[in-house]
């Protein structure tokens, strides 16, 4: 199956500061998305970006697809972006099968 | 707020037994999907369906059984549960693009 690998694992940023995190994945896809994990566990959906460049705020995201990689922005960091950001992406195998492979995430801890 | 409904939040129940998870999807979307999250897995795919039929099997094991009902929702069936079936489930649905994420329900298996 798809294989999915983000880095840096960890990542300790003070309050203010810009940070990058990368997915790598394996094959093609039709379909990426990133996530935030809060604390109490919650997913957040941040993006869905098979492919091209997307803002929302202080985060964007880019997905290059011919080479197999996305890159998630984080400019001025605060300490509620603290969690854990996961890249999952999926390759549809026919008709309306999206299952989602996840990387093992980014550990981002953001301090005052 | 996602859309995606689950509960219960909690659950913690001994080895042997049996739980029933449950999970409604947001307005209009006709595929869910389960996932468990565990410290040393990850995050996996366990079983999808879509409109009431079974669609994707991923690493779910024998003693785990899924369904969806005409309404769209889904319940997860844990049975035997052992120690290390302790984990975050969570539900997903998704219109044929982008999922959402339910909360999860945490087992906790004691």
């Amino acid at each position: 199956g798809i294989q999915v690998e983000q880095s840096p694992p960890d990542l300790i940023l003070q309050e203010g500061a810009n940070s990058t995190l990368r997915c790598n994945f394996s094959d093609s896809v039709n379909n990426l998305q990133w996530f935030h994990q809060n604390p109490w566990g919650q997913l957040i959906n941040l993006f869905y970006i098979p492919s091209g460049t997307k803002q929302n705020g202080r985060l964007s995201a880019t997905t290059v697809a011919t080479e197999r990689y996305s890159l998630l922005y984080i400019s001025s960091s605060q300490t509620t972006d603290s969690g854990v950001y996961f890249c999952a992406v999926a390759s549809q195998s026919g008709g309306s099968n999206y299952k989602l492979t996840f990387g093992k995430g980014t550990l981002l801890t953001v301090n005052p | 707020d996602s859309g995606v409904t689950q509960t219960p939040k909690h659950l913690i129940t001994a080895t042997g037994q049996r739980v029933t998870l449950r999970c409604s999807p947001r307005s209009g979307d006709l595929s869910v999907y389960w996932y468990q999250q565990s410290l040393d897995q990850g995050l996996q795919f366990l079983i999808q369906y879509y409109n009431g039929e079974e669609r994707a099997k991923g690493n779910i094991l024998e003693r785990f059984s899924a369904q969806q009902f005409p309404d769209l929702h889904s319940e997860l069936n844990l049975s035997s549960l052992e120690l290390g079936d302790s984990a975050l489930y969570f539900c997903a649905s998704s219109s044929d693009t982008e999922a959402f994420f339910g909360q999860g329900t945490r087992l906790t298996v004691v």
